[in-house]
């Protein structure tokens, strides 16, 4: 049982360019998320999906995008990089509960130059 | 919007004694969880404890328990008997039916563990 993977575990982008940042869960979780981490900070949320379809934006969304097509894939995509989102991103997932564990991938960490 | 604050960015302690870690959160919603995680240099996020706000009775797990004091919005963290291996960021993290149960979590306490 492989949890949550991410893909690639590290990048170097260079300013402008663009990706895309893989996630996906063979638990089949209905809840799936992203967030970034800052040094220094916590974990802050970019988008999640309540299921195949359905997405929404979470509280830093700028300059990501993001699609649910699967119940198992949630990709987050980079456009026209910027120094600013230089973090690691964590992608996470859950089943609908307040009281339920939410699983982490292991991050991926990038850095824009 | 709910808030999670944890005011000591950097604890330590020394093997084998207790330290408690704190954490604060402000919301005016009823149903809701509390969780610390752990990160270890590894990166991995790791759920150590979780406490629902409905129950009094704190939650233990092994050597790590939990002070909840709901009036207060109080959510701290007690490790008992430290070992090198509990050495990590620790995250609080608030979880409620607002944005899809997504968590919100602390800046984080830096735990060192020494000899």
């Amino acid at each position: 049982n492989a949890g949550v993977t991410q893909t690639p575990k590290f990048r170097i982008l260079k300013i402008g360019q663009s990706m895309t940042l893989q996630c996906t869960q063979d638990m089949n979780h209905n809840y799936m998320y992203w967030y970034r981490q800052d040094p220094g900070m916590g974990l802050k949320l970019i988008y999640y999906s309540v299921g195949a379809g359905i997405t929404d934006k979470g509280e830093v969304p700028n300059g990501y995008n993001v699609s649910r097509s699967t119940t198992e894939d949630f990709p987050l995509r980079l456009e026209l990089a910027a120094p600013s989102q230089t973090s690691v991103y964590f992608c996470a997932s859950s089943y609908v509960g307040v009281d339920t564990e939410a699983f982490f991938g292991q991050g991926t960490r990038l850095t824009v130059v | 919007a709910q808030t999670v604050t944890q005011s000591q960015p950097e604890m330590s302690v020394q093997e084998a004694e207790t330290v408690t870690l704190s954490c604060t959160y402000d919301t005016s919603e009823s149903d809701y969880y509390l969780f610390w995680y752990k990160q270890p240099p590894s990166r991995q996020m790791i759920l150590v404890i979780r406490q629902e706000a409905y129950k009094q009775q704190n939650a233990t797990e092994n050597r790590f328990s939990v002070n909840f004091q709901k009036a207060a919005k109080s959510f701290s963290l007690k490790i008992s008997d430290s070992q090198l291996g509990d050495a990590a960021m620790y995250f609080c993290a608030y979880r409620s039916p607002f944005s899809g149960y997504a968590l919100n979590f602390g800046k984080g306490t830096s735990l060192l563990v020494t000899p």
